[in-house]
């Protein structure tokens, strides 16, 4: 059984640049939430997204969009990145149906903005 | 969403019980406490789930008492493997919004 994948690993960025981390989400889960950790930091949660709708969102400017596919998979996008934006960013799934909704994490894109 | 206040840093040594505590005062009816570990550079590893009482599962038990308010994670018999950043986090998990705090960070030593 896969757990949450996450690509890619490690990513290098240009200031200003787009860029798009994927996410397939634990089997049997329908829900994705995205997460930024900065160095020494808990992660912070970005968004969720459910029936391919984003249904929460933190604190985060509109450089950080998402999307969910019918597979249930994700993405991130953030746009227009800034120094401040390296940090790992975390896949998190879980299943509605589950009691408990038990989440589930990745390993997480290294993302290094230069 | 309920907030969670756990001590900074914790030291153990191999071998020994390691308690760390979580206090969650304003948890609502409907949330979970979960624990995760984490290692440098890698995602939250889930721990263990609880609502109430006491849950077992084979790396370690989480106690909590009636009132919901607090609960300890426990792990036995610490290794060196064991030194990570331990968070305790609240909700409900439907909104999969967890707000995760500095967490606690255990250092096992031989």
């Amino acid at each position: 059984d896969a757990g949450v994948t996450q690509s890619p690993t490690h990513l290098i960025k240009t200031r200003g640049q787009q860029v798009t981390l994927r996410c397939s989400p634990k089997s049997g889960h329908d829900t994705v939430s995205w997460y930024q950790q900065a160095l020494g930091q808990g992660p912070q949660f970005i968004f969720q997204y459910y029936e391919e709708e984003e249904r929460q969102r933190g604190n985060f400017p509109d450089r950080f969009s998402g999307h969910q596919f019918p597979n249930y998979s994700s993405e991130l996008n953030v746009n227009a990145l800034l120094l401040g934006d390296s940090a790992l960013y975390l896949c998190a799934s879980n299943s509605r149906r589950d009691t408990g909704n038990t989440i589930y994490f990745g390993e997480g894109s290294w993302l290094t903005v230069v | 969403l309920a907030k969670t206040t756990q001590p900074i840093s914790m030291d153990s040594y191999e071998g020994q019980e390691v308690n760390i505590t979580c206090s969650h005062n304003n948890i609502a009816t409907n949330d979970y406490i979960t624990w995760y570990q984490q290692f440098p550079s890698q995602g939250p590893r889930f721990i263990i789930q609880g609502y109430k009482t006491k849950v077992t599962n084979e790396v370690a038990s989480l106690f909590i008492p009636a009132d919901r308010k607090s609960s300890t994670l426990s792990l036995p018999r610490v290794s060196l493997s064991d030194t990570a950043v331990y968070y305790c986090l609240v909700g409900d998990g439907a909104g999969g919004k967890l707000i995760f705090g500095q967490g606690t960070e255990l250092s096992v030593k031989p």
